[in-house]
């Protein structure tokens, strides 16, 4: 069975830049979340998708950070312009659970490291 | 705000010692808890998952809770420098969605 795909693997940009980038879950998995992990620090929910809703948005920065999952299978993260302290590892993860009780594992992605300067 | 304590370490045990790691949260609902291993440039990875008052064992991992201390630790035994990593204490209450520690980075040393 194939993990949870992301891409790109690394990004370098500059401040107030653009940078987009994308997760394909685990196939048939239901749930898709966002984390962004700051260096010594653990990860941190920015969105959960059920499906192609949003169950939980409340810690995304809007006013820069947009991620959207049309079609309730692969996802884009988009942050519009990038500041420095978005430096970090964002990382997707799927869950094949339809019901938020459900006990089953969070699969990670290998993570995306962006570097903005 | 739900939190999730762990001391950041490193916790530094010699090969074949017992480590111990250890985790407190504040969200008194919380019903399911996991530990992560995260090795360094790599992405979380389940290790244990608990969800009742007591002990859970799996291999050279035991899991432990305590619901009314709000205390859930990690027991490796016969620790190997292939453990050495980061873990990560997560909780979960109900509908809500997974809360992380900041990790606590074990090094075992041959």
């Amino acid at each position: 069975e194939a993990g949870v795909a992301q891409s790109p693997r690394y990004k370098i940009i500059e401040k107030r830049q653009s940078v987009a980038f994308w997760c394909n879950p685990i196939s048939g998995h239901a749930t898709l979340y966002w984390y962004q992990q700051i260096l010594g620090q653990g990860p941190k929910l920015l969105i959960q998708f059920q499906n192609n809703g949003v169950v939980d948005d409340s810690q995304l920065p809007k006013d820069r950070f947009s991620a959207e999952r049309l079609k309730g299978v692969d996802s884009t993260l988009k942050i519009q312009p990038a500041k420095l302290e978005d430096s970090a590892v964002y990382l997707c993860a799927s869950r094949l659970g339809r019901g938020a009780l459900t006990t089953d594992t969070q699969y990670f992605g290998p993570g995306t490291r962006l570097t903005v300067l | 705000q739900k939190e999730v304590e762990q001391n950041s370490g490193p916790l530094s045990v010699p090969e074949g010692a017992i480590a111990s790691l250890n985790c407190t949260y504040s969200d008194r609902v919380s019903q399911s808890f996991f530990w992560y291993r995260q090795y360094s440039g790599k992405s979380p990875e389940l290790i244990m998952s608990i969800y009742s008052n007591g002990d859970k064992e799996d291999g050279r991992f035991t899991a432990q809770l305590n619901k009314a201390s709000q205390y859930v630790s990690l027991l490796i035994r016969d620790s190997q420098p292939s453990d050495s990593a980061t873990y990560l204490c997560a909780v979960k209450a109900g509908y809500s969605t997974l809360t992380f520690g900041k990790g606590t980075m074990l090094l075992v040393s041959p």
